[in-house]
């Protein structure tokens, strides 16, 4: 069974930074795009970034453009969230997720399964 | 405000046939594919339904999807104790990225 495994999470001040990580198992990760996605507490989910098999393309929301970074580990089958500059209304539970379908060509099919476990992130002083 | 309109909440009861519907633009469903997820209380969302009406493996044949221009619909028959969840369509935006609607909470009364 496809496994992801979160880490990486945690309180940080306004400002600060935090890198997330994604371990993935038991497929061939570099075939495969993959994304994260956040949801505040409450609220309903929120697309961040997506990244292709290959890591050549890369995508972001408005809201994360300029201060958080995507990229992967294909060796390590390692997904990553390098947020910067973070703000209080960053706060959220963010999941990454295994893309089905493709990132290519200036889109992604957002077809995500599985979903990791999520990992909570709070922004506040 | 999210780009993908869903009704905040739809209810029915067991044995049901219960539709939510997801409305966005030339820019979203007009042009690429919807896809629709289950959030269970507590726990990460499943995809449901994928390229406007693809089951993934697992997911009864109860749920169904359809598109009909900037539309779409998630439909659920025989509805069950256990559907009680909250739903998200998303597609991919060509200007914002991915998007996903408010969600709508199903209740089974």
């Amino acid at each position: 069974e496809v496994q992801l495994l979160q880490s990486g999470g945690g309180l940080v001040q306004p400002g600060g930074s935090l890198r997330l990580s994604c371990a993935a198992s038991r497929f061939t990760f570099s075939s495969y795009a993959m994304s994260w996605v956040r949801q505040a507490p409450g609220k309903g989910l929120e697309w961040v970034s997506a990244i292709s098999g290959s890591g050549g393309s890369t995508y972001y929301a408005d809201s994360v453009k300029g201060r958080f970074s995507i990229s992967r580990d294909n060796s390590k089958s390692t997904l990553y969230l390098q947020m910067n500059s973070l703000r209080p209304e960053d706060t959220a539970v963010y999941y990454c997720a295994k893309d089905l379908g493709y990132c290519s060509g200036g889109s992604c099919s957002i077809w995500l399964d599985p979903w990791g476990q999520g990992t909570p992130v709070t922004v506040s002083s | 405000q999210s780009v993908l309109t869903q009704p905040p909440s739809a209810s029915g009861t067991p044995g049901q046939r219960v539709t939510i519907s997801c409305s966005g633009s030339s820019s979203n469903i007009g042009s690429h594919t919807v896809n629709w997820y289950q959030q269970l209380p507590g726990t990460a969302p499943k995809l449901l339904i994928y390229s406007h009406n693809q089951r993934p493996s697992g997911v009864p044949d109860r749920f169904s999807g359809s598109k009909s221009g900037t539309s779409a619909s998630l439909a659920i028959s025989g509805l069950q104790s256990e559907d009680e969840a909250d739903y998200y369509c998303a597609a991919w935006d060509d200007s914002l990225g991915g998007v996903f609607g408010g969600g709508t909470k199903l209740t089974v009364l």
